[in-house]
């Protein structure tokens, strides 16, 4: 069946550094992919998104890349804060082919903490 | 903050009772989806409205049920809730069209007892 999920559950880093989340997604359909940042209390925050006809797309201290061939997907977070500790979510968007259809199918979670 | 509201912020029910849960979504926006949160797991997707209709459901039964109005603010309701239903209710609002990210709410978080 279709599915998002994550290698690594937690991640710890420390100040400074350069974070790296991953995320395999199982359906060759997948058309759009979308991370978000969950902060305790909160609704998932918008980060970065790509198509799937992209392989890399660059944002503020961000980056996501795009493997089709082995279906993986990850981000990039440059000089990690402390305030970018949170849970971060992979979401893959199936289009039924409706106009306005989009299904997004989350992962698990990866808990990212970053020590000052 | 994404401009997309909902309420209330908490709610406790008890087994067997109904939930009616709101969301306003963003200005502009007239697509909305509502994901159901277990604690410890990502959204799952419940159903999405676009032009006051149903336009895709997940794996949700029947007493989950939904409306959307025509300034596109939207409803949940549970009927016949179960201590299962417990979990983060989060909304989600977007524009029409393929690929288009969703902006999230806040949640309403539903104890059942």
């Amino acid at each position: 069946g279709e599915s998002v999920g994550l290698h690594l559950p937690t991640l710890s880093v420390q100040e400074g550094d350069n974070s790296i989340i991953n995320c395999a997604y199982s359906n060759s359909a997948s058309d759009y992919f979308i991370w978000y940042k969950q902060e305790s209390g909160k609704g998932p925050q918008f980060i970065i998104d790509i198509r799937s006809n992209m392989d890399k797309r660059q944002g503020q201290r961000v980056t996501v890349l795009l493997n089709k061939t082995v279906k993986h997907l990850s981000l990039q977070i440059a000089a990690t804060q402390p305030g970018d500790s949170a849970v971060y979510f992979c979401a893959e968007n199936i289009s039924w082919g409706g106009t306005s259809y989009g299904k997004l199918t989350f992962g698990q979670g990866t808990i990212l903490t970053v020590h000052p | 903050e994404t401009g997309v509201t909902q309420s209330p912020t908490h709610l406790i029910k008890t087994r067997g009772q109904q939930v009616t849960l709101r969301c306003s979504s963003q200005s502009g926006h007239n697509t909305v989806s509502w994901y159901q949160q277990a604690l410890g797991q990502g959204p799952q997707f419940i159903f999405q409205y676009y032009r006051e209709e149903e336009n895709g459901r997940g794996n949700f039964p029947p007493r989950f049920s939904g409306l959307q109005f025509p300034n596109y603010s939207s409803e949940l309701n549970v009927n016949a809730l179960e201590l299962d239903d417990s979990a983060l209710y989060l909304c989600a609002s977007s524009l029409a069209g393929l690929g288009e990210v969703q902006y999230f709410g806040p949640g309403t978080r539903l104890t059942v007892t």
